[in-house]
């Protein structure tokens, strides 16, 4: 199993839709982030769980919302998503979501909203 | 100013020379800072991190921390046309260590 794997790897959705996009660490971290990453822009940070509870959650609009029901498994679920919102999101873990803990990034789902 | 700068590139340089790519940050109180490495189309990778001021190294890597300049940088020696990436530079927040924020990232290409 490789360390942190996304589902799907691709999808499109149209403006009404409801859609989830799920993580899966396998390697014992206890931090869970969401990032998204947009053409020619730095990734953003999107939300931040450690030890299932949300630690940061950065102006994001409520279209996202996130779910962590274990420290392996982080989930986001989408509903009402503007054009704009396509990008690749990608899911990280760390060891302990500190400031010396690095992150270990999932392949990412690319979101294409029509 | 933005909290991580870094410049967009893309950065040239030939086979086996030294890369040098820069990072500024505005958290003056920011204690470890990371280099990730991002190939087209795939995600981002862990090569290097740092934590003291000085030198670090790693193979053919070199981390370079100047905290009171708010700078850190990283060498690329013997540079390899797989080394072509996106270089991106990531300091957690001060204030909120589990705030990691990117820079925008360095295209480098390396030139046979």
């Amino acid at each position: 199993e490789t360390g942190v794997t996304q589902t799907p790897r691709h999808l499109v959705m149209g403006m009404t839709n409801k859609k989830s996009l799920k993580c899966e660490q396998h390697l014992g971290h206890n931090a869970m982030y969401w990032y998204k990453q947009s053409a020619k822009k730095p990734l953003e940070l999107m939300f931040v769980y450690s030890l299932e509870e949300r630690v940061e959650n950065n102006s994001v609009p409520s279209r996202f919302s996130p779910e962590c029901p274990n420290s392996s498994h982080l989930f986001l679920h989408l509903h009402t998503l503007q054009p704009e919102d396509s990008a690749l999101y990608l899911c990280a873990s760390s060891l302990t979501g500190t400031d010396n803990s690095p992150l270990h990034f999932g392949n990412g789902t690319r979101l294409t909203v029509t | 100013q933005k909290e991580v700068e870094q410049n967009s590139g893309p950065l040239s340089v030939p086979e086996g020379a030294i890369a040098s790519l820069n990072c500024t940050y505005s958290d003056r109180g920011s204690q470890s800072f990371f280099w990730y490495r991002q190939y087209s189309g795939k995600s981002p990778e862990l090569i290097m991190f740092i934590y003291s001021n000085g030198d670090k190294e790693d193979g053919r890597f070199t981390a370079q921390l100047n905290k009171a300049s708010q700078y850190v940088s990283l060498l690329i020696r013997d540079s390899q046309p797989s080394d072509s990436a996106t270089y991106l530079c990531a300091v957690p927040s001060y204030s909120s260590a589990s705030k990691i924020i990117f820079g925008s990232g360095t295209r480098l290409s390396i030139r046979p």
